[in-house]
């Protein structure tokens, strides 16, 4: 089992749509969990972090996190183009000193 | 302005050559990182050092090799043992503790032929 997994999509979906992206990961005692976005050619660009249980917003972006079924999301509402690039999940797992970074979903966002 | 730097953006070089990439940060963090990320592909930790003149293998270190003199840089070195050196190389930092969020430098593209 991957540690930390996420479809590699892409995602497609229309501009001023909601976008759900999901993150699952093997350490139950993991404790933080940040999300990154990163646009083709660029280096990952660090847009939520989330560390307790709940919803967590900033503008149109809201992190869902739930410990007990080791998963992690990342919402972003009225899509827009400009948010078309791949979103990499990261987590804190107990048995590594740094984190551990998926593979990314792309995201694309159609005008 | 804080940040980290990475330099050059794009580096070209012959099978054999080792070459120096180049990592600074005046974020004062205590905490660097080094990943490789191939087209399509995650991202995979090369070395990393949490204080200076300290640092550890992440999970490819092969043909690698890295110093951390100073507490603002982290400089990597592919050498000619490292098999497929062409790819896109992220500097990181962090504050000390663990599990704390990273931020990452520019890149530097690196293409050996």
């Amino acid at each position: 089992q991957k540690e930390v997994e996420q479809n590699s999509g892409p995602l497609s979906v229309p501009e001023g749509a909601i976008a759900s992206l999901n993150c699952t990961y093997s350490d139950r005692g993991s404790q933080s969990f940040f999300w990154y976005r990163q646009y083709s050619g660029k280096s990952p660009e660090l847009i939520m972090s989330i560390y307790s249980n709940g919803d967590k917003e900033d503008g149109r972006f809201t992190a869902q996190l739930n410990k007990a079924s080791q998963y992690v999301s990342l919402l972003i509402r009225d899509s827009q183009p400009s948010d078309s690039a791949t979103y990499l999940c990261a987590v804190n797992m107990r048995r590594y000193s740094t984190l551990t970074f998926g593979k990314g979903t792309m995201l694309l966002v159609s005008p | 302005d804080g940040g980290i730097t990475q330099s050059p953006k794009y580096l070209f070089r012959k099978e054999g050559q080792n070459v120096t990439l180049s990592c600074e940060q005046n974020l004062n963090h205590d905490a660097m990182y080094w990943y490789r990320q191939d087209p399509g592909q995650g991202l995979r930790l090369i070395y990393y050092s949490q204080i200076v003149n300290d640092f550890q293998k992440g999970d490819i270190a092969e043909g690698y090799s890295v110093s951390r003199e100073k507490k603002e840089s982290f400089p990597l070195t592919v050498t000619s043992a490292q098999k497929n050196p062409t790819a896109f190389y992220l500097c990181a930092s962090s504050m000390a503790q663990v599990g704390r969020e990273q931020y990452f430098g520019p890149g530097t593209r690196l293409t050996v032929t």
